[in-house]
């Protein structure tokens, strides 16, 4: 069946680091591939999307690109701050529905 | 405010009492879900449904129920709770206009069966 798998953490870094969170899939046909991100004691928030090959999703300076030949979701981005210390998840729908799988999540600490 | 409420937010019950988690959307939005948060586990899609009266199953569905009557309203029924069934709850409603998608999660519902 279709799968996510994302980058264990917690993954810390310091105030302007770059930050990429891996994220790979397993999925038949061309699902579409999102981001989430939960903030402590909060819901989820979708973060960016992506729905087919070489799209590249991006918001609050952040961007992940549908990469079809690695089957991989990476999220990046160029400076972090403070705030978005938080938990990413990954996520995939299959064609045909609404059935979405999501990863884990990795917490991310960012340090001033 | 665009929001999607769900009630209530924290409950502790006894095995086997029925009980449901209600979600309600403001937003008329077509697709709503429901997933369970487990640490290490990420977010399981429980069930979702993709408008009135068409639900379908998640990754997760034994144990639960669900119904679409209304299209803002898309509840959980437990009709047996067990301790495997505690854990953290969100409903979801999405809007999908082509790729561009809008997608709000309630507060969560924190559930603890004895």
């Amino acid at each position: 069946g279709d799968s996510v798998t994302q980058m264990e953490g917690p993954v810390t870094l310091s105030e302007e680091a770059f930050l990429t969170i891996n994220c790979t899939y397993t999925a038949t046909g061309y699902p579409s591939l999102f981001w989430y991100v939960q903030y402590p004691g909060e819901g989820l928030q979708l973060l960016l999307k992506a729905t087919k090959a070489d799209d590249k999703g991006s918001n609050k300076g952040f961007e992940a690109t549908y990469r079809k030949e690695t089957t991989s979701f990476h999220l990046e981005k160029g400076s972090v701050q403070v705030s978005d210390s938080a938990v990413y998840f990954c996520a995939l729908r299959g064609t045909g529905g609404f059935k979405t799988i999501f990863g884990a999540g990795t917490r991310l600490f960012v340090k001033a | 405010e665009a929001q999607v409420t769900q009630n209530p937010r924290y409950l502790i019950t006894v095995t086997g009492k029925k009980l449901t988690v209600t979600c309600s959307q403001n937003m008329n939005h077509e697709y709503m879900s429901w997933y369970r948060q487990d640490p290490g586990l990420g977010l399981r899609q429980i069930y979702y449904s993709m408008n009135v009266e068409a639900t379908d199953k998640g990754d997760v569905p034994e144990g639960y129920k669900v119904s679409r009557k209304e299209k803002r309203n898309f509840p959980l029924i437990l009709e047996s709770p067990s301790p495997n069934q505690t854990s953290l709850y969100f409903c979801a409603s999405s809007q999908l206009r082509g790729p561009q998608e809008t997608q709000y999660f309630g507060p969560g519902t924190r559930l603890l069966v004895l």
